[in-house]
């Protein structure tokens, strides 16, 4: 079974600020991984994943993650970020199946990001 | 490009009623799954199929239930309903990949 953990429920930043929300995931089997943004009573947005090759990814808004296998941890960062990106930021696993197919999303609680001018 | 479709986008209903959730994937998508979000949390995996058959089954309660028809769409059907499953109910679609697009969601109210 797999699990995640996101480490900060709620991140304030201010406006033009780096910031970096934490991700740490269980799994037994290889994995992929995904951080998915919600803002206020939308849908789930993909922000990026990790599949293989490159434990660094980039995805769209500006935001990247990097993937360590000896830590376990997908975090997110976003080297200047702007009022826009307050929404919900939900860290997500899936296990790698037999035929490199994934399966169903286990997700992390959420991280809160709240961007002040 | 096509995206997932879900109907009705919001729904409210009173205890004991009956609920019927709609899901259209991305064409020619195989493989469905449907999450429930409560109030403040983080999306749950209820149910999933591929090819029209279930794959695999989380907390999904017995008073639930869904398919996939023949044309890729799916349904999850929900009776007796209690305030509990108030929440936001996602479907998303994928093609044999890691994946997933997800629709933008029911909004279900059980007053």
């Amino acid at each position: 079974a797999q699990s995640v953990t996101q480490l900060d429920s709620q991140v304030p930043v201010f406006e033009e600020a780096p910031v970096e929300l934490r991700c740490n995931y269980s799994s037994s089997v290889s994995v992929y991984l995904f951080w998915y943004v919600q803002y206020p009573n939308q849908g789930l947005q993909l922000l990026l994943k990790y599949l293989s090759g490159s434990t660094l990814v980039k995805g769209i808004n500006g935001f990247e993650a990097e993937f360590n296998k000896s830590q376990t941890s997908f975090h997110l960062r976003k080297p200047s970020v702007h009022i826009s990106d307050t929404a919900e930021y939900f860290c997500a696993v899936s296990a790698r199946g037999q035929y490199n197919q994934g399966g169903k999303l286990i997700f992390g609680q959420g991280t809160e990001l709240s961007v002040k001018p | 490009a096509a995206g997932v479709i879900q109907s009705p986008r919001h729904l409210i209903k009173e205890k004991r009623e009956t609920a019927t959730l709609k899901c259209y994937p991305i064409p020619r998508h195989d493989t469905v799954y449907w999450y429930q979000q409560g109030p403040g949390q983080d999306p749950q995996f209820l149910i999933s199929f591929y090819e029209k058959m279930q794959s695999d089954k989380g907390s999904i309660p017995d008073r639930f239930s869904a398919q996939q028809f023949s044309d890729y769409h799916s349904e999850l059907n929900m009776s007796s309903l209690e305030l509990g499953d108030s929440a936001l109910y996602f479907c998303a679609s994928s093609l044999t990949s890691a994946e997933q697009y997800f629709g933008p969601g029911t909004r279900l109210t059980v007053t």
